[in-house]
């Protein structure tokens, strides 16, 4: 089985920290994916990457960057944390076909 | 107007009932859809992928997708206290990149009462 594994579940950041998420997958996947999970809006997608060094936004980039130097991890950062990034971030990988998720990390930003 | 849409819910139902959940889209693009189910504080699981219109069964879970009426269900057929979850559809898109994204409903909150 496809295991993808991110470092945190659980993390409390200040306002104006800079924060890293990271996200490690064990089945050779091209393509990788930051969400956010908030209620009422579901999954939006942060960033995704579909090889090494390579990125695409998503529908909710603003705030976040990203970082892909080895096909198996894939990195989100908090440029400058805010409340409003106050959220559960999932991860995901796939070569073709769905998403395998990891357990993500709830953020909260005080 | 979303591009997906799924009722939130809460659906609440007795042990053994046969449980419809459904989604509609709007962009006729979509070629994969898929059905998560997600407990509390854990990431999603898939649990049915389907490419065509029709029916697809696995165990107690059929999926059925309609690409005429841009409409996909999940039935669970016997269900268990352990189906209690959010259920996700989610459908995918191809970006200018050649890869897919997916774009998801808001999910579905089921309870099944012991």
């Amino acid at each position: 089985d496809v295991k993808v594994t991110q470092s945190s579940r659980y993390l409390v950041k200040r306002t104006g920290e800079k924060v890293f998420l990271e996200c490690v997958q064990d089945m050779d996947h091209e393509n990788m994916f930051w969400y956010r999970q908030d209620p009422g809006l579901g999954l939006r997608l942060i960033y995704f990457s579909y090889d090494v060094k390579m990125k695409e936004k998503g529908d909710i980039p603003e705030g976040y960057s990203v970082s892909r130097e080895k096909k198996e991890r894939f990195s989100l950062i908090l440029e400058s944390a805010s409340t409003n990034q106050t959220s559960m971030y999932l991860c995901a990988s796939s070569s073709q076909g769905s998403n395998t998720f990891g357990s993500g990390t709830r953020l909260t930003v005080v | 107007q979303k591009e997906v849409e799924q009722d939130p819910g809460p659906l609440s139902v007795p042990e053994g009932a046969i449980v419809s959940l459904n989604c509609t889209y709007s962009n006729s693009a979509f070629q994969y859809f898929m059905w998560y189910r997600q407990y509390s504080r854990k990431g999603p699981e898939l649990l049915m992928y389907t490419y065509s219109s029709g029916n697809k069964e696995d165990g107690r879970f059929t999926a059925q997708v309609d690409k005429s009426s841009k409409y996909i269900s999940l039935f669970i057929r016997d269900s268990q206290p352990s189906d209690s979850a959010t259920y996700l559809c989610a459908m995918s898109d191809l970006t200018t990149s050649g890869t897919y994204k997916y774009i998801f409903g808001t999910g579905t909150r089921l309870k099944v009462l012991a």
